[in-house]
């Protein structure tokens, strides 16, 4: 059965430490695996990985896959309370039906002043 | 502002009730994505349509029913809802499946519907 599981399902860090998610996936025919922000209620595109040991980065945030392990990591360094919010692993496989998206349960990370 | 608007933002019905959300998107996509967001459960995918044809139907129950007169506009028509159907319903789009483009699958999503059953 196909799978995203993201952990840790929630953490608490103060301003200033580094975080790190972890997203793992067991699916045929992997196409690519995107990770989204949920702050409020609109989760909004953060990354589409594609290509295994290629980092991309925005800011203070990275990311990169290890498709032969099977996960990626989400990296936020020198956090910020506005860090704060529900972030979401999602993972497409070119077996389903277009423009499907299987999506883990999320990590939500809590960032204190 | 994703470019992607959902009303209305809240919804209270009863479960005789017929009420529908409505989606419109700005941003010149061809597909169009109905999701439900219940607590501690991953969202789940319920339709997708692609240049208004429905591609996905996610063995969603009868009692939801989706219409994509355009490829701006997506509705959920809403009739004798039971309570575990309260959750938050995300509407989302992307490129569509002919852009031919590895970007054609980034979804960008709208606020969604908060809706509770009673």
């Amino acid at each position: 059965e196909d799978k995203v599981v993201q952990s840790p399902l929630s953490l608490v860090v103060h301003e200033g430490d580094t975080v790190t998610l972890n997203c793992s996936y067991e699916v045929t025919n992997f196409r690519s695996l995107l990770w989204y922000k949920q702050e409020k209620k609109a989760p909004t595109f953060l990354f589409m990985l594609t290509s295994s040991g290629i980092e991309k980065k925005s800011g203070r945030l990275s990311s990169i896959l290890d498709k032969k392990e099977l996960f990626s990591i989400l990296n936020i360094t020198a956090t910020q309370t506005g860090d704060s919010a529900v972030y979401l692993c999602a993972v497409e496989a070119s077996q389903w039906s277009w423009g499907k998206l299987q999506f883990g349960a999320g990590t939500q990370v809590v960032v204190t002043p | 502002e994703t470019g992607v608007t959902q009303t209305p933002r809240h919804l209270v019905m009863g479960m005789t009730n017929k009420k529908s959300l409505k989606c419109e998107q700005h941003l010149g996509h061809n597909a169009m994505y109905w999701y439900k967001q219940s607590a501690k459960k991953p969202l789940e995918l319920m339709f997708v349509y692609n240049f208004k044809e429905q591609t996905e139907n996610n063995s969603v129950p009868s009692r939801f029913s989706p219409e994509c007169p355009n490829s701006s506009h997506l509705f959920l028509h809403l009739h004798t809802l039971q309570p575990e159907d309260s959750a938050l319903y995300l509407c989302a789009s992307s490129q569509g499946e002919s852009s031919g483009s590895l970007a054609k699958n980034i979804q960008y999503f709208g606020a969604g519907t908060r809706l509770s059953v009673l």
